[in-house]
C-alpha cells in the first residue's frame, strides 16, 4: 500500500523567505502526486497536481514542486512567502491503478510572521 | 460552475445520539462522491467513497454510514455517535473514476461529541 510522509508538522518562516515543505511517498506503482492547501476551517484546496510530463509543476498563489522519482519525494516550494500563505498544507498520492483514491500524508502547518 | 455544499457548518452532539451530515453538489452530473474525515494531527481519513447512486464503498469499518439517496446528494450517518467520531468532515467530488481528475472539497462540518 502506498504511504505519504510529511516529516515537518510546522514550519515558522518570516514574511518574503523561501520556503519548502517536504513530501515523501511509498508506492510499489507509479502514483500521481497532489499538493493541497487548507485555510483555518475551510476545506482544501488544490494548489498543483504532478500526472506525467515535465518534473517541476508550477501552482496556484506561486507555489511550485518538484517531482524525483529516484528520492520518491514531491517537495512544495515558494521563493517568497506571504502572511496570507499560512495555511495547513498537504501532500497526496494516488496511484496508478485501481479506484481514484487520495492518500494523504498528516499535513505541515506553514506560519508566516512579519 | 460547480459548487460544493455542506451542513451543518458545526455541530455538537451528546455521545450516543444520532447523526446526519449532508452533502450536495450542483453544476455537474454523476460526479464521484467522496468523505473524508481529519482528526487532529492525522491528516484526512478517506471514509467512503460513491460512484452513483445507491453505490457505496466503505474504506474503514466504523460507527458511521453513507448514503447517496440522489445523484448530487451524499449523507453520512450514524445511529450512536462515539466520542472518537470527533472531527472535521470533509465531503469531496470529482468529474469521473480517471485518476487524473481532481477532488474538489466543500468547505466542512466540523463535529464535536461531547
Amino acid at each position: 500500500a502506498q504511504s505519504v510522509t510529511q516529516l515537518d508538522s510546522q514550519v515558522p518562516v518570516f514574511e518574503e523567505a523561501p520556503v519548502e515543505l517536504r513530501c515523501n511517498y511509498s508506492s510499489s506503482v507509479s502514483v500521481y502526486l497532489f499538493w493541497y492547501v487548507q485555510y483555518p476551517n475551510q476545506g482544501l484546496q488544490l494548489l498543483l497536481k504532478y500526472l506525467s510530463g515535465s518534473t517541476l509543476v508550477k501552482g496556484i498563489n506561486g507555489f511550485e514542486a518538484e517531482f524525483n522519482k529516484s528520492q520518491t519525494s514531491f517537495h512544495l516550494r515558494k521563493p517568497s512567502v506571504h502572511i496570507s500563505d499560512t495555511a495547513e498544507y498537504f501532500c497526496a498520492v494516488i496511484m496508478n491503478t485501481g479506484f481514484q483514491k487520495l492518500v494523504f500524508g498528516t499535513g505541515t502547518r506553514l506560519l508566516v510572521s512579519p | 460552475s460547480q459548487t460544493i455544499h455542506q451542513w451543518p457548518a458545526t455541530l455538537v452532539q451528546p455521545v450516543g445520539s444520532p447523526l446526519s451530515l449532508e452533502c450536495t453538489v450542483e453544476g455537474t452530473s454523476n460526479p464521484n462522491l467522496y468523505w473524508y474525515r481529519q482528526a487532529a494531527g492525522r491528516g484526512l481519513q478517506l471514509l467512503f467513497y460513491s460512484v452513483g447512486i445507491g453505490q457505496i464503498s466503505s474504506e474503514v469499518p466504523q460507527n458511521l454510514s453513507a448514503s447517496r439517496p440522489q445523484d448530487r446528494q451524499f449523507i453520512l450517518s450514524s445511529k450512536k455517535l462515539l466520542l472518537s467520531d470527533s472531527g472535521f468532515y470533509l465531503c469531496a467530488w470529482s468529474a469521473s473514476t480517471s485518476r487524473t481528475d481532481t477532488q474538489y472539497f466543500g468547505p466542512g462540518t466540523r463535529l464535536t461529541v461531547l
